[in-house]
């Protein structure tokens, strides 16, 4: 089984739609969790850190269900610009090493 | 986060060849990581790079295919040896930030014929 799931996509949405995945880990140990965002032949960039509250930054939010292992992400009046490929990214506590989803690629329409 | 930049940013290479992928960082930094990106897959440690100690390899590396050198807190360089088309992916080097996330350089297009 992989450390990170996540559900490939594509999800396309129309701007200004509403879309979330899932991604889902297998490590109960895992202590950090993130989003990245891949554009098409660019690096990652860290999105956002996941907190065990729940967390919002703008028109995007992350939940965190650690008893059901999985994190979400939720954007709201999707844009243009959010067309790209999101990574889920776990850490286990005590170690540096990150692991990460496949990514789950969004494609926002006009 | 760090500022970090990565040479060269794509090469096109022969079978047999080597190439060596250099990583600077705008700050000093105990740990850098290499990683390979594959055409559609997600992102693989290669190895964990500490200044001053020899670089940790992750299972199915070696030090012989992916020589690493860590001369300073700033600097790194990764040597993909004795390349074959398999080889063809992205290299990216990366630091840890504060929070056990990591900040990515722009990586390196590497093409093996």
């Amino acid at each position: 089984r992989k450390e990170v799931e996540q559900d490939p996509g594509p999800f396309n949405v129309p701007e200004g739609a509403t879309v979330a995945f899932n991604c889902t880990y297998s490590n109960s140990a895992s202590q950090s969790f993130f989003w990245y965002r891949q554009d098409c032949r660019k690096e990652p960039k860290l999105l956002m850190s996941v907190y065990s509250s729940g967390n919002e930054d703008g028109r995007f939010t992350a939940q965190l269900n650690r008893a059901s292992q999985y994190i979400s992400l939720l954007i709201r009046d999707s844009k243009l610009s959010d067309s790209a490929t999101y990574l889920c990214v776990v850490n286990m506590a005590n170690d540096y090493k990150l692991s990460f989803g496949a990514g789950t690629t969004v494609t926002v329409r006009a | 986060s760090a500022v970090i930049s990565q040479k060269p940013s794509r090469d096109i290479c022969q079978r047999g060849t080597s190439l060596t992928i250099q990583c600077q960082v705008d700050s000093q930094v105990t740990m850098m990581f290499w990683y390979r990106q594959q055409p559609g897959q997600s992102l693989t440690l290669i190895a964990t790079a500490n200044q001053g100690s020899e670089a940790t390899y992750e299972s199915g590396f070696v030090i012989d295919k992916f020589p690493i050198s860590r001369p300073n807190l700033t600097f790194s360089t990764l040597t993909v040896s004795n390349m074959s088309p398999e080889d063809s992916s992205i290299y990216l080097c990366s630091v840890r930030g504060d929070y056990n996330e990591q900040f990515f350089g722009p990586g390196t297009r590497l093409t093996v014929l």
